[in-house]
C-alpha cells in the first residue's frame, strides 16, 4: 500500500518548456488535489478533482491544466513553464469532500529557469 | 472567504517541556479544522481534526487540539515534547456550507523546534 505516489521527485525545466506532473493513489479515493508549496504561503489550491470525470479550478490555476486519468490517476500539466512556477508539488487524495483529512504526496520540487 | 493565521512562524521549547502551536480561523458557515505536520523533504501528513462534538480532540503521536468557538481558535498542543517533534505544522481549514467548502485553507506554516 503504497499510499500517494508522485512522479518525478525533482525537475528543472527552461521558461516555455512543458512537462506532466503525474500522480496515483491507491486508497481508492474519490477526491484528488494539487497544490503548489511557496516559503511563508503555505499550501494553495491549483485543481481539483471532486470525483472522476469532474475537475475544477483551485485558488491559483492559471498556467495549469489537469486530467483525472481514471479513479486512481491525476495529473497536472504546465504547457509553457515560467520562473513564477518554480515551487514544490504537492498531490493529495481524499475519501471525498467535507469532513475527510487528506493524504499528501512526497512531493516533486521544480525549477524553471 | 475563510482564512487561517497561525500567529508564530517559530516555536522553541525544550525537550520535556509542554508544547503549544497557535491557530486561529474565520469562516462563514462551519468550520472544519484541520492539524497537518511536515518532516524536512517530505509531504504533509494528517494528525487530527475537529468536525463536531467533544471541543477536545487527540490525534497521532500524542497531540491534541481544542477547539474554542468563541475564540475562534483550534490550537494544537502536546504535553511533553519530544526532538523528534521537530517539523513544520500546519493548520487548515474547511468552511463547510459556503460557497467555498470545496477548498481547504491552510495556514503559512509554524516551524517547531524542540532542542534535547
Amino acid at each position: 500500500n503504497a499510499g500517494v505516489t508522485q512522479t518525478p521527485k525533482f525537475q528543472v525545466l527552461k521558461t516555455g518548456q512543458s512537462m506532466t506532473l503525474q500522480c496515483a493513489q491507491d486508497m481508492n479515493h474519490n477526491s484528488m488535489y494539487w497544490y503548489r508549496q511557496d516559503p511563508g504561503m503555505g499550501l494553495r489550491l491549483i485543481y481539483y478533482s471532486a470525483s472522476e470525470g469532474t475537475t475544477d479550478k483551485g485558488e491559483v490555476p492559471n498556467g495549469y491544466n489537469v486530467s483525472r486519468l481514471n479513479k486512481r490517476e491525476f495529473s497536472l500539466r504546465l504547457e509553457s513553464a515560467a520562473p513564477s512556477q518554480t515551487s514544490v508539488y504537492f498531490c493529495a487524495s481524499s475519501a471525498g469532500q467535507g469532513a475527510y483529512e487528506q493524504y499528501f504526496g512526497p512531493g516533486t520540487r521544480l525549477t524553471v529557469t | 472567504a475563510q482564512s487561517v493565521a497561525q500567529p508564530e512562524d517559530q516555536v522553541n521549547v525544550a525537550e520535556g517541556n509542554p508544547l503549544t502551536v497557535k491557530c486561529t480561523y474565520s469562516v462563514s458557515g462551519n468550520p472544519y479544522l484541520f492539524w497537518y505536520v511536515q518532516y524536512p523533504n517530505r509531504g504533509l501528513q494528517f494528525l487530527l481534526k475537529y468536525i463536531t462534538g467533544d471541543n477536545l480532540v487527540k490525534g497521532s503521536y500524542g497531540f491534541e487540539a481544542e477547539f474554542n468557538k468563541s475564540q475562534t481558535s483550534f490550537h494544537l498542543k502536546k504535553p511533553s515534547a519530544l526532538v523528534s517533534d521537530s517539523a513544520l505544522y500546519f493548520c487548515a481549514v474547511r468552511d463547510f456550507g459556503s460557497s467555498n467548502d470545496y477548498k481547504l485553507s491552510f495556514g503559512a506554516g509554524t516551524t517547531v523546534t524542540v532542542r534535547a
